[in-house]
């Protein structure tokens, strides 16, 4: 049973150019979202999505962030023109749709290291 | 405006003893925490979860427990093992049908031989 699969785990981009991450999901679950990790800080929320839909992408800066998760295929979170401000762990998490339970339990993938020269 | 603060950056623990981890909350809308392991250039791994219904929930070996009058909880590892060193995480949500997770910092759990 394979759990959340990103990748890939590291990318190294140069200014300006774009970055595409991408995540899929545990079998069975339909619900993804992405957290971002700033160095020596916890993970932060930025998007939510359920197939073919963004649910909330509140956390998300208003510019050159994108995420998207398609019928077919994993969820990309694109970033473009990317700054080094950029520079960070993403992470993706997914959970199985909502059984009725108050709050579901997110599980992680490995993350995506992101450098940005 | 941190709303999930754990204010020990780092813990020390010889193998065999007690582990305390803390977390303290300022929202009050929280209602369902969780704590999360972390080691190096991997994700968080799920541990343990309580609603704020309950002020204890156990585990094997790890227990967390609620505080809500003070916004607190903590989880406590007994016995410590040095398989247990690694980064530890609280992470909260706000309300019924919420799926923003708000983490903490982290602390890092070292445990000596």
């Amino acid at each position: 049973n394979a759990g959340v699969m990103q990748n890939p785990r590291h990318l190294v981009r140069r200014r300006g150019q774009e970055a595409r991450l991408r995540c899929s999901p545990m079998k069975g679950h339909s619900h993804v979202y992405w957290y971002r990790q700033l160095p020596e800080e916890g993970l932060k929320f930025m998007v939510y999505l359920q197939k073919e839909n963004i649910i909330d992408e509140s956390g998300m800066p208003k510019e050159r962030f994108s995420a998207e998760f398609p019928k077919e295929g994993p969820s990309i979170l694109r970033i473009q023109q990317v700054v080094r401000g950029d520079s960070a762990a993403y992470f993706c998490a997914s959970s199985p749709p909502s059984r009725g339970l108050p709050q579901e339990t997110q599980y992680f993938g490995p993350g995506t290291r992101l450098l940005v020269l | 405006d941190q709303q999930v603060k754990q204010n020990s950056p780092s813990l020390s623990v010889q193998e065999g003893r007690i582990s305390i981890l803390n977390c303290d909350y300022t929202n009050s809308m929280f209602d369902y925490f969780l704590w999360y392991k972390k080691y190096p250039a991997e994700g968080p791994t799920f541990l343990i979860s309580i609603s704020s219904i309950k002020d204890k929930n156990e585990d094997g070996r790890f227990t967390v427990f609620l505080n809500k009058s003070a916004k607190h909880l903590s989880l406590h590892i007994v016995p410590s093992q040095p398989g247990d060193s690694a980064v530890y995480f609280c992470a909260a949500y706000s309300g019924a049908g919420s799926y923003q997770l708000t983490f903490g910092k982290g602390t890092k759990l070292s445990v000596i031989p």
